[in-house]
């Protein structure tokens, strides 16, 4: 499996954006990039995903780099409810299972 | 609409001990996913199952076995528990296979194993 590399943790101040970056070095043409979060005590929810052009949804945007060794996944108004762990996952279109790294911890400040 | 349930959500067990625990996937969804989450760890894939059949199947042992039902609910059994089985366990639903389909997680059964 194509791995990804996140930081451990990052901080917010509420109300301002967060970028969470990811780096997969090694994706493959047919890898999709996906994005889930696990807030405290809850299983895993998905936040979005895209192959190759930035994607846009009510929760969050995904840009990915035109060589799509890294991405970025953004909250443009972070808020405390946004304090969660995020991962980032490549799947392939197979609907293969998702391989989780340990994420990236968010924390929210008020 | 329910999402994903599982039961129960704390269970408490000895070495040795048998357990079950219990998903009823979303409603739609015909496929069910298991994961073993340990403290400070992502989610581990153990295996899936669609049309009452295991399909694929991550690296755990012969001691983790499953079952789908025709109403698409599934079971996961572990036997002859060990401390280390002791583990958040997920399960995850997704709709009729496509491409890229979500999942859908249930909340977790928290297992202690003593």
């Amino acid at each position: 499996d194509a791995k990804t590399t996140q930081p451990n943790s990052m901080e917010s101040n509420e109300e301002e954006p967060v970028h969470l970056p990811c780096n997969h070095s090694t994706i493959s043409g047919t890898d999709y990039i996906h994005w889930y979060r696990q807030l405290p005590s809850q299983g895993p929810e998905y936040v979005i995903h895209g192959l190759t052009s930035n994607v846009n949804n009510r929760m969050a945007s995904l840009a990915i780099a035109e060589d799509r060794k890294s991405s970025t996944l953004i909250l443009h108004r972070a808020t405390l409810r946004d304090a969660a762990v995020y991962y980032c996952i490549l799947r392939d279109e197979g609907n293969t299972p998702l391989v989780f790294g340990k994420g990236t911890r968010l924390s929210v400040i008020a | 609409d329910a999402g994903v349930t599982q039961s129960p959500t704390h269970l408490i067990k000895t070495r040795g001990q048998q357990v079950t625990l219990r998903c009823s996937p979303k409603s739609g969804h015909d496929t069910v996913s298991w994961y073993q989450q340990a403290l400070g760890q992502g989610p581990q894939f153990i295996f899936q199952y669609y049309e009452e059949e295991e399909r694929q199947r991550g690296n755990f042992p012969d001691r983790f076995s499953g079952h789908q039902f025709p109403n698409y609910s599934s079971e996961l059994n572990v036997n002859a528990l060990l401390l280390g089985d002791s583990a958040l366990y997920l399960c995850a639903s997704s709709a009729p296979s496509g491409v890229n389909e979500k999942l859908f997680f249930g909340s977790g059964t928290q297992l202690s194993v003593l």
